[in-house]
């Protein structure tokens, strides 16, 4: 078990360009969940799936952001046309089944300029 | 809807003083607690958490916390502060154990 893997861990990217950043869960884990956090601030919920299936969007997701868990395994988020607003730390977690822990990657840095 | 409120952002104590770190929270259903630490440039790490029964919840690395429904809180206290306790400490609140709703945090700094 080498727990919840986040790629990058740090992005620049300019404003306007594309940035995808890639998770892998702990293996058999079901759930699979994206947090945005930001300075001075506790994670925000953005979306979590369920196996394959994308269950819940949080407002927060605008239409530049887009996850992915093809195959029920990891999973990818991608951010279109980056604003500086953008800038945060995208943490992903994950969890076995109902009830049970969720477990955080290290999470992947982006910063906008 | 679910919220959470952790009173002080800051919090400073000497080593081997007593920790301790306020959260209050509102929720429409029973809740599920948790208290997550994170040391810098890295993820969320589990402490402790609250689903049923037993209202004094004990976790990791000596930590504990105290389910309070009249109070509507779950503070974590700590006997005896480490150096290596200097970190950020989220509470956080679900009400359908899949979606986490966090506070803002308190940093915790330990003094010698």
């Amino acid at each position: 078990d080498t727990g919840v893997s986040q790629d990058p861990r740090h992005k620049i990217t300019k404003r306007g360009q594309n940035v995808t950043f890639r998770c892998d869960p702990i293996s058999e884990h079901n759930r699979l969940y994206w947090y945005r956090q930001t300075l001075g601030q506790g994670p925000e919920f953005l979306t979590y799936f369920q196996n394959e299936a994308q269950l819940e969007k949080s407002r927060l997701l605008s239409d530049r952001f887009s996850a992915e868990r093809p195959k029920g395994s990891f999973s990818t988020l991608e951010i279109q046309r980056t604003e500086q607003g953008d800038s945060a730390m995208y943490l992903c977690a994950s969890s076995p089944n109902m009830g049970n822990t969720i477990y955080f990657g290290e999470g992947s840095w982006l910063t906008v300029v | 809807a679910q919220s959470v409120t952790q009173l002080g952002s800051h919090v400073s104590v000497s080593e081997g003083a007593l920790v301790l770190l306020r959260c209050n929270y509102s929720s429409s259903v029973p809740p599920y607690l948790f208290w997550y630490v994170q040391y810098p440039n890295q993820g969320l790490q589990l402490l402790l958490k609250y689903t049923t029964g037993a209202t004094l919840v004990k976790g990791i690395n000596g930590f504990e916390a105290e389910f309070k429904k009249s109070e509507t809180s779950f503070h974590l206290t700590k006997p005896s502060a480490h150096m290596s306790d200097a970190a950020e400490y989220f509470c956080a609140v679900s009400e359908d154990d899949y979606k986490l709703s966090f506070g803002a945090g308190t940093t915790v700094t330990v003094r010698a």
